[in-house]
């Protein structure tokens, strides 16, 4: 799986959006692009993921560059319990034959401030 | 749905002692996770399973043993607790489904071990 780059910490208005940059430089072709959160204390929780078109959801909205080199995930309206560990992943998700678990780095700590 | 569930929440054990995490998800999830994390870490895979009867090494699977004789099981054994296994644990399932093959995590076990 290709590596990721993130920002170790961020702050953010309560009511702004929020906007978590990703870098993964060395992304093949069939990799997607994924993200999670993990509040305090809790298990991580899967947000979006993509392929090289941007995506959006109820949560989040992300954003790839067409290099995909890059990414960024959006919380159009962040709010206090937004306040958590992004961490962003890229995977060639499971096709056939097996599968391997996500390989987590140390995310973006993410505080929303009120 | 209840999700992924995991029991003991928290649990202290002394040096050389033994215990079984257990993990349950409803959900009907063929492949199964644990996951360890040690403070301002990230996530490293312990051990997986695609299947009922079917386990594999993750990246740290030295100390620990599991088993899968059902699909909603996934109990994670600790033969001789050492102080290197203080940890939270998590367990996740996943329904293998190409690309949107997202993981679903437990609320996670604090062991502590002295």
């Amino acid at each position: 799986d290709a590596k990721t780059t993130q920002p170790p910490s961020m702050d953010c208005a309560e009511g702004r959006a929020a906007n978590l940059p990703c870098n993964h430089s060395t992304i093949s072709g069939n990799e997607y692009v994924y993200w999670y959160r993990q509040i305090h204390s809790q298990g991580p929780q899967y947000i979006i993921h993509g392929l090289k078109n941007n995506e959006t959801n109820e949560m989040a909205s992300l954003i790839i560059t067409e290099d995909r080199k890059s990414s960024t995930l959006i919380l159009p309206h962040a709010t206090l319990r937004d306040t958590a560990v992004y961490y962003c992943i890229v995977r060639i998700p499971w096709v056939d034959g097996g599968a391997d678990g996500l390989t987590f780095g140390k995310g973006t700590h993410l505080i929303i401030q009120p | 749905n209840a999700g992924v569930t995991q029991t003991p929440k928290f649990r202290i054990l002394k040096i050389g002692q033994s215990m079984t995490l257990q993990c349950t998800q409803d959900m009907n999830h063929n492949y199964m996770y644990w996951y360890r994390q040690d403070p301002g870490m990230g996530l490293k895979l312990i051990y997986y399973s695609v299947g009922a009867g079917i386990t594999d090494k993750g990246e740290v699977p030295n100390g620990y043993n599991v088993s899968r004789s059902t699909t909603e099981d996934f109990p994670l054994r600790l033969e001789l607790a050492a102080p290197s296994q203080t940890s939270v644990y998590f367990c996740a399932s996943q329904w293998p489904s190409g690309s949107g093959d997202t993981q679903y995590f437990g609320p996670g076990t604090r062991l502590t071990v002295l």
